[in-house]
């Protein structure tokens, strides 16, 4: 299957800073990339659908200002969660779509913020 | 609202015998089906796929679909401890779209 990475894998932070986290697809070129959030023992959330060149289309109680996503290319997408606090202490994961509608995921990021 | 239903478990099955996981989908569009395996604080891993009636086999995994039924299913075979994780079961409509997951079915292969 595809490689999907993730930088960082894990990171502490204090409340009210951003902390950007990185998705890249390795050996394939994605158009469209997804992050999801995953709290513990509880499924996957879709928080956004990120196409390569334009806007992130955001899932219904996402707020877009604090969650920024970037698909600046065909192998990067970036999610920035800004002004952090407690409550979005979690685990995040990208994927990335591929031919045949698959997702490959990415190792996720655990981000704690104190 | 599309949906995707799954028994959330424990299924508790013996070490070499066949699992059993199924999934029901509520949209008939939906077009693509997957399996995911998820150990516990990692990401999902994909299994396999499957878009037309009938089964597809890969290796101990072999997943049953049943359009009509709008149902899913897993089989694994010759189960083995290291099989133990939570399985999402995935639904979309089309090549280009989001995914639709279940909550997924724990499963535990006691030795």
């Amino acid at each position: 299957g595809a490689v999907v990475s993730q930088h960082p894998s894990w990171v502490i932070c204090k409340s009210g800073t951003s902390v950007k986290i990185e998705c890249r697809s390795l050996d394939f070129q994605a158009t469209t990339m997804f992050w999801y959030r995953q709290f513990p023992k509880q499924s996957l959330m879709l928080m956004a659908t990120s196409n390569e060149g334009s806007k992130a289309t955001y899932e219904q109680g996402v707020e877009k200002d604090k969650f920024l996503i970037n698909h600046a290319s065909l192998t990067l997408s970036t999610l920035t969660v800004t002004s952090a606090h407690p409550e979005d202490s979690s685990f995040y994961i990208c994927s990335a779509s591929g031919r045949a509608g698959e997702q490959f995921f990415g190792p996720g990021t655990r981000l704690t913020v104190l | 609202q599309k949906e995707v239903e799954q028994n959330s478990g424990p299924l508790s099955v013996p070490e070499g015998a066949i699992a059993s996981l199924n999934c029901t989908y509520s949209d008939r569009g939906s077009q693509s089906f997957f399996w995911y395996r998820q150990y516990s604080g990692k990401s999902p891993e994909l299994i396999m796929f499957i878009y037309s009636n009938g089964d597809k086999e890969d290796g101990r995994f072999t997943a049953q679909l049943n359009k009509a039924s709008q149902y899913v299913s897993l089989l694994i075979r010759d189960s083995q401890p290291s099989d133990s994780a939570t399985y999402l079961c995935a639904v979309s409509y089309s090549s280009a779209s989001k995914i639709i997951f279940g909550s997924g079915t724990r499963l535990s292969i006691r030795p």
